[in-house]
Protein backbone atom coordinates (compact mmCIF):
# COMPACT_ATOMS: atom_id res chain seq x y z
CA UNK A 1 0.00 0.00 0.00
CA UNK A 2 0.88 3.42 -0.49
CA UNK A 3 2.94 5.70 2.42
CA UNK A 4 3.44 9.51 2.83
CA UNK A 5 6.92 10.42 3.47
CA UNK A 6 7.17 11.85 7.18
CA UNK A 7 9.82 14.00 8.54
CA UNK A 8 11.95 13.80 10.38
CA UNK A 9 12.09 10.20 11.74
CA UNK A 10 12.81 10.93 14.76
CA UNK A 11 13.61 13.74 17.49
CA UNK A 12 15.16 14.33 20.12
CA UNK A 13 14.08 17.71 22.76
CA UNK A 14 14.87 19.42 25.26
CA UNK A 15 11.63 19.82 27.68
CA UNK A 16 10.05 23.26 26.65
CA UNK A 17 11.27 23.48 23.12
CA UNK A 18 8.58 23.17 20.21
CA UNK A 19 8.69 20.58 17.58
CA UNK A 20 7.57 20.16 14.21
CA UNK A 21 7.12 17.55 11.65
CA UNK A 22 5.73 17.10 8.00
CA UNK A 23 4.34 14.67 5.91
CA UNK A 24 4.08 15.09 2.12
CA UNK A 25 3.17 12.97 -0.67
CA UNK A 26 2.95 12.21 -4.42
CA UNK A 27 -1.09 11.63 -3.92
CA UNK A 28 -3.61 14.66 -3.32
CA UNK A 29 -5.75 13.78 -0.41
CA UNK A 30 -9.62 15.30 0.95
CA UNK A 31 -8.63 14.35 4.43
CA UNK A 32 -5.56 14.55 6.87
CA UNK A 33 -5.24 13.09 10.08
CA UNK A 34 -2.66 13.42 12.77
CA UNK A 35 -1.97 10.48 15.37
CA UNK A 36 -0.03 9.26 18.17
CA UNK A 37 0.68 5.93 19.08
CA UNK A 38 2.03 4.61 22.34
CA UNK A 39 4.04 1.39 22.24
CA UNK A 40 1.34 -1.41 22.07
CA UNK A 41 -1.50 0.81 21.78
CA UNK A 42 -3.66 1.80 18.87
CA UNK A 43 -3.03 4.91 17.37
CA UNK A 44 -5.32 8.02 19.07
CA UNK A 45 -6.76 10.73 17.10
CA UNK A 46 -5.17 14.03 17.81
CA UNK A 47 -6.05 16.83 15.09
CA UNK A 48 -8.00 16.08 11.52
CA UNK A 49 -8.06 18.34 8.73
CA UNK A 50 -10.76 18.39 6.11
CA UNK A 51 -9.53 21.34 3.94
CA UNK A 52 -6.74 22.83 1.88
CA UNK A 53 -5.10 25.38 3.81
CA UNK A 54 -7.07 24.66 6.68
CA UNK A 55 -4.78 25.52 10.38
CA UNK A 56 -6.12 23.75 13.24
CA UNK A 57 -5.38 23.63 16.86
CA UNK A 58 -5.86 21.45 19.89
CA UNK A 59 -4.61 22.63 22.86
CA UNK A 60 -0.35 22.95 22.21
CA UNK A 61 -1.10 21.50 18.97
CA UNK A 62 -1.30 23.00 15.31
CA UNK A 63 -1.65 21.14 12.10
CA UNK A 64 -2.46 22.55 8.47
CA UNK A 65 -3.88 20.99 5.52
CA UNK A 66 -1.35 22.43 3.01
CA UNK A 67 -2.56 23.85 0.43
CA UNK A 68 -2.06 22.05 -2.71
CA UNK A 69 -3.34 18.82 -0.73
CA UNK A 70 0.02 17.22 -0.81
CA UNK A 71 1.41 17.93 2.54
CA UNK A 72 0.56 18.51 6.03
CA UNK A 73 2.57 19.68 8.70
CA UNK A 74 2.00 19.29 12.57
CA UNK A 75 3.80 21.56 15.49
CA UNK A 76 3.86 20.80 18.88
CA UNK A 77 4.66 23.71 21.44
CA UNK A 78 6.24 23.68 24.95
CA UNK A 79 6.71 19.78 24.84
CA UNK A 80 6.72 18.17 28.13
CA UNK A 81 7.61 14.55 28.74
CA UNK A 82 4.03 12.93 28.15
CA UNK A 83 4.39 14.25 24.49
CA UNK A 84 7.02 11.24 23.90
CA UNK A 85 5.70 8.79 21.51
CA UNK A 86 5.32 8.23 17.95
CA UNK A 87 3.50 10.75 15.64
CA UNK A 88 1.66 9.54 12.18
CA UNK A 89 -0.18 11.83 9.44
CA UNK A 90 -2.34 9.55 7.46
CA UNK A 91 -4.14 10.80 4.60
CA UNK A 92 -7.15 9.70 2.91
CA UNK A 93 -9.07 10.14 -0.63
CA UNK A 94 -10.80 6.92 -1.60
CA UNK A 95 -8.70 5.07 1.12
CA UNK A 96 -6.78 6.04 3.97
CA UNK A 97 -2.45 5.80 4.08
CA UNK A 98 -0.05 6.17 7.11
CA UNK A 99 3.15 8.05 6.72
CA UNK A 100 6.25 6.63 8.04
CA UNK A 101 6.06 8.01 11.37
CA UNK A 102 8.30 10.54 13.58
CA UNK A 103 9.56 9.14 17.00
CA UNK A 104 9.30 11.84 19.14
CA UNK A 105 11.70 11.30 22.56
CA UNK A 106 11.71 14.65 25.33
CA UNK A 107 14.14 15.07 27.65
CA UNK A 108 13.40 16.14 31.18
CA UNK B 1 -16.07 9.88 21.02
CA UNK B 2 -16.62 7.06 18.63
CA UNK B 3 -14.87 4.10 20.32
CA UNK B 4 -13.64 0.73 18.61
CA UNK B 5 -12.93 -2.41 20.87
CA UNK B 6 -10.16 -5.10 19.54
CA UNK B 7 -10.32 -8.22 21.09
CA UNK B 8 -7.61 -9.95 22.32
CA UNK B 9 -4.87 -7.96 22.90
CA UNK B 10 -2.54 -10.27 22.88
CA UNK B 11 -2.57 -14.10 21.24
CA UNK B 12 0.12 -16.51 21.00
CA UNK B 13 -0.18 -19.33 18.96
CA UNK B 14 1.34 -22.46 17.59
CA UNK B 15 2.40 -22.40 14.05
CA UNK B 16 -0.41 -23.95 11.61
CA UNK B 17 -3.15 -22.67 13.97
CA UNK B 18 -5.62 -20.44 13.26
CA UNK B 19 -6.21 -16.73 14.94
CA UNK B 20 -9.79 -14.63 15.22
CA UNK B 21 -9.28 -10.98 16.06
CA UNK B 22 -12.56 -9.10 16.56
CA UNK B 23 -13.14 -5.56 16.23
CA UNK B 24 -16.57 -3.77 17.30
CA UNK B 25 -17.98 -0.33 16.92
CA UNK B 26 -19.43 0.33 19.98
CA UNK B 27 -22.00 2.70 19.93
CA UNK B 28 -22.05 3.24 16.23
CA UNK B 29 -22.19 1.53 13.00
CA UNK B 30 -19.68 1.21 10.51
CA UNK B 31 -20.49 -0.21 7.29
CA UNK B 32 -16.48 -0.12 6.56
CA UNK B 33 -13.62 -1.14 8.70
CA UNK B 34 -9.94 -1.40 8.26
CA UNK B 35 -7.52 -3.87 9.11
CA UNK B 36 -3.92 -2.53 9.78
CA UNK B 37 -0.62 -4.47 10.26
CA UNK B 38 2.38 -2.95 11.91
CA UNK B 39 6.17 -4.41 12.45
CA UNK B 40 8.51 -2.98 15.59
CA UNK B 41 9.31 0.68 14.71
CA UNK B 42 7.50 0.71 11.13
CA UNK B 43 4.22 2.75 10.60
CA UNK B 44 0.56 0.73 9.72
CA UNK B 45 0.32 -0.65 6.57
CA UNK B 46 -3.17 -1.30 5.40
CA UNK B 47 -4.10 -4.74 4.99
CA UNK B 48 -7.73 -4.99 3.73
CA UNK B 49 -10.86 -3.16 3.82
CA UNK B 50 -13.85 -4.75 5.13
CA UNK B 51 -17.25 -3.98 3.57
CA UNK B 52 -20.08 -4.92 5.74
CA UNK B 53 -21.94 -7.40 3.78
CA UNK B 54 -20.10 -7.89 1.02
CA UNK B 55 -16.30 -8.93 0.14
CA UNK B 56 -13.12 -6.97 1.78
CA UNK B 57 -10.86 -5.48 -0.55
CA UNK B 58 -7.33 -6.61 -0.18
CA UNK B 59 -4.32 -4.45 -0.87
CA UNK B 60 -1.85 -5.96 -3.16
CA UNK B 61 0.63 -8.43 -1.60
CA UNK B 62 -1.82 -9.41 0.95
CA UNK B 63 -3.39 -12.93 0.94
CA UNK B 64 -6.88 -12.93 0.87
CA UNK B 65 -6.99 -16.65 1.59
CA UNK B 66 -4.22 -16.15 4.61
CA UNK B 67 -5.65 -13.33 6.06
CA UNK B 68 -10.01 -14.17 6.19
CA UNK B 69 -12.23 -10.89 6.92
CA UNK B 70 -15.60 -11.51 7.86
CA UNK B 71 -17.95 -8.48 8.23
CA UNK B 72 -21.16 -9.56 9.15
CA UNK B 73 -22.30 -6.71 11.26
CA UNK B 74 -22.53 -3.35 11.19
CA UNK B 75 -20.25 -3.75 14.11
CA UNK B 76 -18.33 -6.49 14.01
CA UNK B 77 -15.47 -7.36 11.79
CA UNK B 78 -13.27 -10.42 12.27
CA UNK B 79 -9.53 -10.96 11.21
CA UNK B 80 -8.54 -14.73 10.96
CA UNK B 81 -5.04 -15.73 10.18
CA UNK B 82 -5.20 -18.79 8.94
CA UNK B 83 -2.26 -21.24 9.38
CA UNK B 84 -0.01 -19.08 11.41
CA UNK B 85 3.64 -18.70 11.02
CA UNK B 86 6.42 -16.63 12.83
CA UNK B 87 6.32 -14.68 10.03
CA UNK B 88 2.71 -13.28 10.39
CA UNK B 89 3.60 -12.30 14.29
CA UNK B 90 2.83 -8.56 13.95
CA UNK B 91 0.82 -5.95 15.83
CA UNK B 92 -2.86 -6.08 13.99
CA UNK B 93 -5.13 -2.93 14.21
CA UNK B 94 -8.54 -2.51 13.06
CA UNK B 95 -10.19 1.14 12.41
CA UNK B 96 -13.65 2.48 11.70
CA UNK B 97 -15.06 6.03 11.08
CA UNK B 98 -18.42 7.15 12.76
CA UNK B 99 -19.76 10.33 10.94
CA UNK B 100 -16.92 13.34 11.52
CA UNK B 101 -15.50 11.54 14.47
CA UNK B 102 -12.23 10.95 12.06
CA UNK B 103 -10.84 7.56 12.09
CA UNK B 104 -10.47 5.36 15.21
CA UNK B 105 -8.40 2.49 16.07
CA UNK B 106 -8.60 -0.31 17.93
CA UNK B 107 -5.97 -0.98 20.51
CA UNK B 108 -4.34 -3.39 18.57
CA UNK B 109 -3.61 -7.30 19.26
CA UNK B 110 -0.07 -8.63 19.27
CA UNK B 111 0.11 -11.67 17.11
CA UNK B 112 3.20 -13.99 18.40
CA UNK B 113 3.42 -17.44 16.39
CA UNK B 114 5.83 -20.02 17.79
Amino acid sequence: GQQLNQSPQSMFIQEGEDVSMNCTSSSIFNTWLWYKQDPGEGPVLLIALYKAGELTSNGRLTAQFGITRKDSFLNISASIPSDVGIYFCAGQLHQFYFGTGTSLTVIP
Amino acid sequence: GAVVSQHPSRVICKSGTSVKIECRSLDFQATTMFWYRQFPKQSLMLMATSNEGSKATYEQGVEKDKFLINHASLTLSTLTVTSAHPEDSSFYICSAREGDYGYTFGSGTRLTVV
